[in-house]
């Protein structure tokens, strides 16, 4: 799988839209990205995952640069609760296979 | 329907006793991953379990650390002659197609 290279952290103020960049340089064809948050020491919590299309759900948005080198997540109103270490990792069969972590973004939403 | 289950949530143990971690599945998903997260570190796979097979060790230290997933009850996780280096914690996951859930994690601390 890829190794991605995310920033140590950021900060955003609550109710704005933290976007949060990785990069993946060496994704392959056939390797999803995929992003989770760890909610201080709670599990791992799914947040969303691509391919090459941008994606949307309840919780984010996804964005995949066209060459698909990076990709961004986008909270789009940032709360409280959404202050996080956020991981952007990959996974080549897009389907029950072993995630890899590194260090994540530290996400800090302030009032 | 329940999320991912894991007992016990802290587990103390004494230098050369074993632990035992358990992890029940969501309904329905019968893929069952092991993370290790060391304190300050990101995430580290270890094992991923189908019911009565290991598909992939590739992250599990080759000696004192062994998993199982019977096809009834609970997947295991079991470090014998626990060692200080083993205090973390371990998650586990579980999935049924794309993403994986994640349980609450056990604290292992050795003393």
């Amino acid at each position: 799988d890829a190794k991605t290279t995310q920033p140590t952290s950021m900060d955003c103020a609550e109710g704005r839209a933290a976007n949060l960049p990785c990069n993946h340089s060496t994704i392959s064809g056939n390797e999803y990205v995929y992003w989770y948050r760890q909610i201080h020491s709670q599990g791992p919590q799914y947040i969303i995952h691509g391919l090459k299309n941008n994606e949307t759900n309840e919780m984010a948005s996804l964005i995949i640069t066209e060459d698909r080198k990076s990709s961004t997540l986008i909270l789009p109103h940032a709360t409280l609760r959404d202050t996080a270490v956020y991981y952007c990792t990959t996974d080549s069969t897009g389907a029950n296979s072993k995630l890899t972590f590194g260090k994540g973004i530290t996400l800090s939403v302030r009032p | 329907n329940a999320g991912v289950m894991q007992n016990p949530r802290h587990l103390v143990r004494r230098r050369g006793q074993e632990a035992r971690l358990r992890c029940s599945p969501m309904k329905g998903h019968s893929h069952v991953y092991w993370y290790r997260q060391l304190p300050e570190e990101g995430l580290k796979f270890m094992v991923y379990l189908q019911k009565e097979n290991i598909i992939d060790e590739s992250g599990m230290p080759k000696e004192r650390f062994s998993a199982e997933f019977p096809k009834e009850g609970p997947s295991i996780l079991r470090i014998q002659q626990v060692v200080r280096g083993d205090s973390a914690a371990y998650f586990c996951a579980s999935s049924a197609k794309n993403e994986q859930y994640f349980g609450p994690g056990t604290r292992l601390t050795v003393t």
